[in-house]
């Protein structure tokens, strides 16, 4: 049982290259959701997926496409990115009924 | 508009002493109240967490305090170790099947020996 899993680990872009950040969970979870992470911001909601087949804007989501390809997994898009994307980013799942949230390790990306 | 404001931004501790961490929010629909616990290099955990309903939630070294009348919560560490050193985010939510979490900006805690 990995929980969630992100890919890749580390990322390096020029400013207006593309990419997508992978996200599965082996945990049967219903709902995942994508945050980043920047100093002294805490962590900021990017886009969720409450359920298979719903995909749902959070509090930063200009810049970002996300993709809900199945229950497993959650993909983040990048279409063009920019310096100020550069940041860490977290996939989380949860499970409905408990509220836990379970994060995986992180990708940490920059853009120059 | 910040939802749930954490202070301090940092706290340093010595090894057996009490931290404490606030936190406050502003909507009233929040129903759930964790606490998580990163450290460098990983994502967060949940460590704890409280609902409305009770004011106080023990496990451990670890309890939430939750004031429902001034929208406030907070989190002691009793007995603080080395091995704790990390940054805490409090976090509401609500919602339903369509919930997500606000967090705070994070407390940077550090126990000295």
């Amino acid at each position: 049982n990995a929980g969630v899993t992100q890919t890749p680990k580390f990322q390096v872009l020029k400013t207006g290259q593309s990419m997508t950040l992978q996200c599965a969970q082996d945990m049967n979870h219903n709902s995942m959701y994508w945050y980043r992470q920047d100093p002294g911001m805490g962590l900021r909601l990017i886009y969720y997926s409450a359920s298979e087949g719903t995909t749902d804007k959070g509090e930063v989501p200009n810049g970002y496409n996300v993709s809900r390809l199945n229950k497993r997994e959650f993909s983040l898009r990048l279409e063009s990115a920019a310096p100020s994307q550069t940041s860490v980013y977290f996939c989380a799942s949860r499970r409905w009924g408990p509220d836990t949230q379970y994060f995986g390790p992180g990708t940490r990306l920059t853009v120059l | 508009q910040q939802q749930v404001k954490q202070s301090p931004q940092s706290l340093i501790v010595q090894k057996g002493g009490i931290s404490i961490i606030n936190c406050a929010y502003e909507n009233t629909a929040f129903d759930y109240f964790p606490w998580y616990q990163q450290f460098p290099g990983k994502g967060p955990a949940l460590l704890i967490a409280i609902r409305p309903d009770v004011s106080e939630k023990k496990e451990g070294r670890f309890t939430i305090s939750f004031n429902k009348s001034a929208k406030q919560f907070s989190l002691h560490i009793m007995d603080s170790q080395p091995g704790d050193s990390a940054t805490y985010f409090c976090a509401a939510a609500s919602g339903g099947s369509n919930y997500k979490l606000t967090f705070g900006k994070g407390t940077l805690l550090t126990v000295n020996p």
